[in-house]
């Protein structure tokens, strides 16, 4: 079965840090861009971050660069997101996203359950 | 980057067609043709159902399609269903491998 499991959230106090992780299976990860989508309960998904296949090429939204990094082990078949700094405001359901291409492009086919980061003292 | 601009809400009753808009600006919807469409029940995971505006990924039923002018997506959904009534967000790479959603149209099946 295809499926992204992700994993690492839970609750965090502002200025702390968290690691995500996104494990991948049932299909070959190395060839896809991986990204990750964060979604407020009851609001819009927001774009976080996106890797390319090897790696090299990674980008971020402006409301996380410098703080969050994501990163990917093509050997394990994972996706990481090292997220710093938290503020209130990354609070949201995390999902870990495969996009069509492989680079980001926005084609995310297959998304994980989601992992919730709650950010609050 | 400002979210891609949606209606907040969408209704049509079952058999009818109904048209969600997404509009963007000349740096995103009107530059690329990748422009995706998604749909999302309570509390599940979002669903592709539309990439590079017109394509559908396998399984995903010919009453969904896509489309472009200029800066503003559409996706339109005939021969309404109840199952259909889900929230739907349509995005846009941006350039830069960077990707903008819209804020999310609520569809209401009647």
């Amino acid at each position: 079965e295809v499926q992204l499991l992700e994993s690492g959230g839970g609750l965090v106090q502002p200025g702390g840090s968290l690691r995500l992780s996104c494990a991948a299976s049932g299909f070959t990860f190395s060839p896809f861009a991986m990204n990750w989508v964060r979604q407020v309960p009851g609001k819009g998904l927001e774009w976080v971050s996106g890797i390319s296949v090897s790696g090299a090429s990674t980008n971020y939204a402006d409301s996380v660069k410098g703080r969050f990094t994501i990163s990917r082990d093509n050997s394990k078949n994972t996706l990481s997101l090292q997220m710093s700094s938290l503020r209130a405001e990354d609070t949201a359901v995390y999902y870990c996203a495969r996009d069509s291409y492989s680079t980001t492009r926005g084609a995310f086919d297959i998304w994980g359950q989601g992992t919730m980061v709650t950010v609050s003292s | 980057q400002s979210a891609l601009t949606q209606p907040p809400s969408a209704s049509g009753s079952p058999g009818q067609s109904v048209t969600i808009s997404c509009t963007g600006t000349s740096s995103d919807v009107g530059n690329y043709n990748f422009v995706s469409w998604y749909q999302q029940h309570p509390g599940k995971a979002p669903k592709l159902m539309i990439f590079e505006v017109t394509e559908r990924p396998s399984g995903v039923p010919d009453r969904f399609s896509g489309s472009k002018s200029g800066n503003t997506a559409s996706l339109t959904v005939s021969g309404l269903q109840a199952e259909d009534e889900a929230h739907y967000y349509c995005s846009s790479y941006a350039g830069s491998t960077s990707v903008i959603f819209g804020g999310g149209t609520k569809l209401t099946v009647l």
